[in-house]
């Protein structure tokens, strides 16, 4: 069984510059959802994507952008990057028949 | 505006003790009540759920507490080990078809040895 891998792990930008980050669903998961994990909290929903298409979004503003592939792989865009953008950025899968599972996550850093 | 408030914020244990985690919630939609378990520089793993229709679930040594009339749950670590050492978050899920999560601010439990 293959988990959720995201790439990179570790990750440095500067304000308002723009990122993409990756993550690799677990095998026969078809929903994949992204959450922005700050120092010493817990993580917040960004977006859900199902069968390619978003079908449910946090409060964040359109800077951040998703798509989902054929292959139920993911990704995540944050345009004109900010200070606060700094988090641990975390993938889950999931699926109507297993629970949700998370990848490690990317830690981004923006200054 | 915070929809599950978690405490404690911190917990030092002595090995063999019993941990508890307490969650509140508002939101009487929420179906789904999840805890996970979060080691460094790791993603969040699911520890053991629940549904509101159940008032206590156990696997293992976790034990889930559901008060509904309440909206409160709690996590019951027994015979706690220096291995449980990490930082626990509950969450609840909005009934529906998005599998959005609402998380708390998490508890780092420390297990002394």
């Amino acid at each position: 069984e293959t988990g959720v891998t995201q790439s990179p792990t570790h990750l440095i930008k500067t304000r308002g510059q723009q990122v993409t980050l990756r993550c690799s669903s677990q095998s026969g998961h078809n929903t994949v959802s992204w959450y922005q994990q700050a120092l010493g909290q817990g993580p917040q929903f960004i977006f859900q994507y199902y069968r390619e298409e978003e079908n449910g979004r946090g409060n964040f503003p359109p800077r951040f952008s998703g798509l989902q592939f054929p292959n139920y792989s993911s990704e995540l865009n944050v345009n004109a990057l900010e200070l606060d953008d700094s988090a641990l950025y975390l993938c889950a899968s999931s699926s109507w028949t297993g629970p949700r599972r998370f990848g490690n996550g990317t830690r981004l850093t923006v200054t | 505006q915070q929809q599950v408030k978690q405490s404690p914020q911190s917990l030092i244990v002595q090995k063999g003790g019993i941990s508890i985690i307490n969650c509140a919630y508002e939101n009487t939609a929420f179906d789904y009540f999840p805890w996970y378990q979060q080691f460094p520089g790791k993603g969040p793993a699911l520890l053991i759920a629940i549904r509101p229709d159940v008032s206590e679930k156990k696997e293992g040594r976790f034990t889930i507490s559901f008060n509904k009339s309440a909206k409160q749950f709690s996590l019951h670590i027994m015979d706690s080990q220096p291995g449980d050492s990490a930082t626990y978050f509950c969450a609840a899920r909005t009934q529906g078809g998005s599998e959005k999560l609402v998380f708390g601010k998490g508890t780092k439990l420390t297990v002394n040895p």
